[in-house]
């Protein structure tokens, strides 16, 4: 089955500043890359998601890139603020169930 | 729509004693997932549907366990005799998926078991 590692599992950051957290993945089946941000007693909330066919995505303050041939994506938050604090989680599937990392906690420092 | 609902959004048992969760869906979702998430780890696949039939189950899923979904809308997770391992929070996802494709995948709130 898939395996997706994630790094780094903690992460600190001065507000206004930039927060970057990787993945990598191991299924060159796999096509679907969602990220979640899920806050304390919450669900996972989907906040953004790239396609296989797509390189890069944008949404605001935040973005997603995919490079396929390395089997890595990232998620970048600029001008991060205080209600970004939160955990994080990067995941992938090809047509069937998601298969999560192991989170990161970001925290941004006001 | 409202989004996945999940209830209860907490669940404190005896160690064994049965519990049952539910899950509804969203509406135009074909498929339903179940995921247990333990504190500081990342949810872990249990069990999905497509429509009424359950497709793939997790090598987690213990004799112990047993999710059905009815005409393929809401659906049930039970927890017979339960332990003080099965504490968690129950997640529970919808999407729609296609034979090469799936999304959409949507999270409810989650139910949280506290096993005393």
């Amino acid at each position: 089955g898939e395996n997706v590692e994630q790094h780094p599992s903690t992460l600190s950051v001065q507000e206004g500043d930039s927060a970057v957290i990787k993945c990598t993945y191991s299924d060159s089946a796999s096509n679907y890359f969602p990220w979640y941000k899920q806050e304390l007693g919450k669900g996972p909330q989907l906040i953004i998601d790239i396609r296989s066919n797509v390189g890069e995505k944008k949404d605001q303050r935040i973005a997603v890139t995919l490079n396929k041939t390395a089997k890595h994506f990232s998620l970048h938050i600029t001008e991060t603020q205080p209600e970004d604090s939160a955990v994080y989680f990067c995941a992938a599937t090809g047509a069937n169930n998601l298969f999560f990392g192991t989170g990161t906690r970001l925290t941004v420092i006001p | 729509d409202t989004g996945v609902s999940q209830d209860p959004r907490h669940k404190i048992t005896k160690r064994g004693q049965n519990v049952t969760f539910r899950c509804d869906p969203i509406s135009e979702h074909n498929r339903l997932y179940w995921y247990r998430q333990t504190l500081g780890q990342g949810p872990e696949f249990l069990t999905y549907f497509q429509n009424e039939a359950q497709l793939e189950k997790s090598r987690l899923l213990s004799d112990r366990f047993s999710a059905e979904r009815p005409k393929g809308s809401f659906s049930t997770l039970e927890i017979q005799r339960t332990e003080q391992g099965d504490s968690a929070m129950y997640l529970c996802a919808s999407s729609y998926g296609t034979p090469n494709f799936n999304y959409g995948y949507t999270f409810g709130s989650g139910t949280r078991l506290t096993v005393v």
